[in-house]
């Protein structure tokens, strides 16, 4: 099975501010990678997929970059909306596994 | 307006048995793969079964395989997940989620295994 670690575990970020989440796959997971924001109570909703490709809706303050093993979702200008658990995803293989998630807070 | 509504959940005893249904709308069901993945209380996310537009590719987590089956019925536009032999770490909220990228998920539907 392909292992996702995903860091850091916890942020706190200012308003404005630019913030980057990692994932890192135990394997090549060829961009097959997806990004998903989730804020307390509500189910996730997709971000990026395909790596980064900016899924419908989603504003252009976020984006998805990587290849092979390493990947990044990056959040510019950071909004008080934006707080939330952010979560990765490969769906290179089955099993589908994700990483434990980033918990993003304001400072 | 895409729409997953998940259905079926609740509190049952342990080695009992539950059937999550999940209606789809407002876009072709049968033209996609749908995946059920679920939270536990407080934790991450976790990916417990895919089945491919018409039904020939299913997939299970190592958690569930032999317990539970997801099954399709492209006529009433309906996912399904059989669960069979629940244990108290079955315990979750399940989704039920569009495309191999989970691009629209159900508002989800607790399940409870407690004694």
């Amino acid at each position: 099975d392909i292992q996702m670690t995903q860091s850091p575990a916890s942020l706190s970020a200012s308003l404005g501010e630019t913030v980057t989440i990692e994932c890192r796959a135990s394997e090549d997971i060829y961009s097959n990678l997806a990004w998903y924001q989730q804020k307390p109570g509500n189910s996730p909703q997709l971000l990026i997929y395909d790596a980064n490709s900016l899924a419908d809706g989603v504003p252009s303050r976020f984006s998805g970059s990587g290849s092979g093993t390493q990947y990044s979702l990056k959040i510019n200008s950071l909004q008080s909306e934006d707080v939330a658990s952010y979560f990765c995803q490969q769906y290179n293989n089955y099993p589908n596994t994700f990483g434990a998630g980033t918990k993003l807070e304001l400072k | 307006e895409v729409q997953l509504v998940e259905s079926g959940g609740g509190l049952v005893q342990p080695g009992r048995s539950l059937k999550l249904s999940c209606l789809a709308s407002g876009f072709t069901f049968s033209n996609y793969g749908m995946n059920w993945i679920r939270q536990a209380p407080g934790k991450g996310l976790e990916w417990v079964a895919s089945i491919s537009s018409s039904s020939s590719y299913i997939y299970y987590a190592d958690t569930v395989k032999g317990r539970f089956t997801i099954s399709r019925d492209n006529a009433k536009n309906t996912l399904y997940l059989q669960m069979t032999s629940l244990r108290s770490e079955d315990t979750a909220l399940y989704y039920c989620a569009r495309h191999a990228w989970s691009d629209y998920w159900g508002q989800g539907v607790m399940v409870t295994v407690s004694s």
